[in-house]
């Protein structure tokens, strides 16, 4: 079975400095993809990066980007230049069969960002 | 466009009571599901659906019935509550081409309290 691990539960970051969230998974599949979703506190999942894992170039949106290792099955978040609106809980997920849907979730790890 | 709609927002219910939520979208999608969310364990997978009259169980399908009557209704059955199901629930769809980046659209969740 898949599983994914965010081994940080809380972090907190400046304004306008750099942070990274980490992200773990288990998987025996060589095709699969991996997303990121922010939840702030209105409860809303906004999905904020996907990445394809037959896709060796790291995706980008805007000031977020991810660190896709696939051969130690790591794919942190970085977010540059955080705002006070980036504060939330972060979700790592994994979906492992492509027309299914179906994600299986981290544990989640909330960010604080201090002005 | 609605999106997905989720009703209630808030529910109470006593223990071995039973009760519906709703969850209706417009776009035409044929893939639908419900998630639990629970501090410290991200959010897992009760049943899906990949279109009408097909549903399938998730991680967590145990106390839950679903049906897929409709190509727009997916409604989660709780028929005897416990506590262990306080949880806040997403109904989420999606079209079956999240592999050329389609995207999963959240409800907005439901906060149920069992006591």
């Amino acid at each position: 079975a898949q599983t994914v691990t965010q081994s940080q539960p809380e972090m907190s970051v400046q304004e306008a400095e750099t942070v990274t969230l980490s992200c773990t998974y288990d998987t025996s599949e060589s095709n699969y993809y991996l997303f990121w979703y922010k939840q702030p506190p209105s409860r809303q999942m906004i999905l904020v990066i996907r990445q394809e894992a037959y896709k060796q170039q790291n995706a980008t949106e805007n000031r977020f980007s991810v660190n896709f290792q696939k051969a130690a099955k790591s794919f942190s978040l970085k977010i540059s230049d955080s705002q006070l609106g980036d504060t939330a809980m972060y979700f790592c997920a994994f979906m492992k069969h492509v027309n299914t849907g179906k994600l299986i979730f981290g544990q989640g790890t909330t960010l604080q960002v201090k002005p | 466009n609605a999106g997905v709609t989720q009703t209630p927002k808030f529910q109470v219910l006593k223990t071995g009571q039973s009760m519906t939520l709703q969850c209706a979208q417009d776009m035409n999608h044929e893939y639908m599901s419900w998630y639990r969310q629970d501090p410290g364990m991200g959010l897992r997978l009760i049943h899906y659906s990949v279109g009408a009259g097909i549903t399938d169980q998730g991680e967590v399908p145990n106390g839950y019935n679903v049906s897929r009557s409709t190509t727009e209704d997916f409604p989660l059955r709780l028929l005897s509550a416990a506590p262990s199901q306080t949880s806040v629930y997403f109904c989420a769809s999606s079209s079956l081409r999240l592999d050329i980046g389609e995207k999963l659209f959240f409800g907005s969740g439901t906060q149920l309290s069992v006591l």
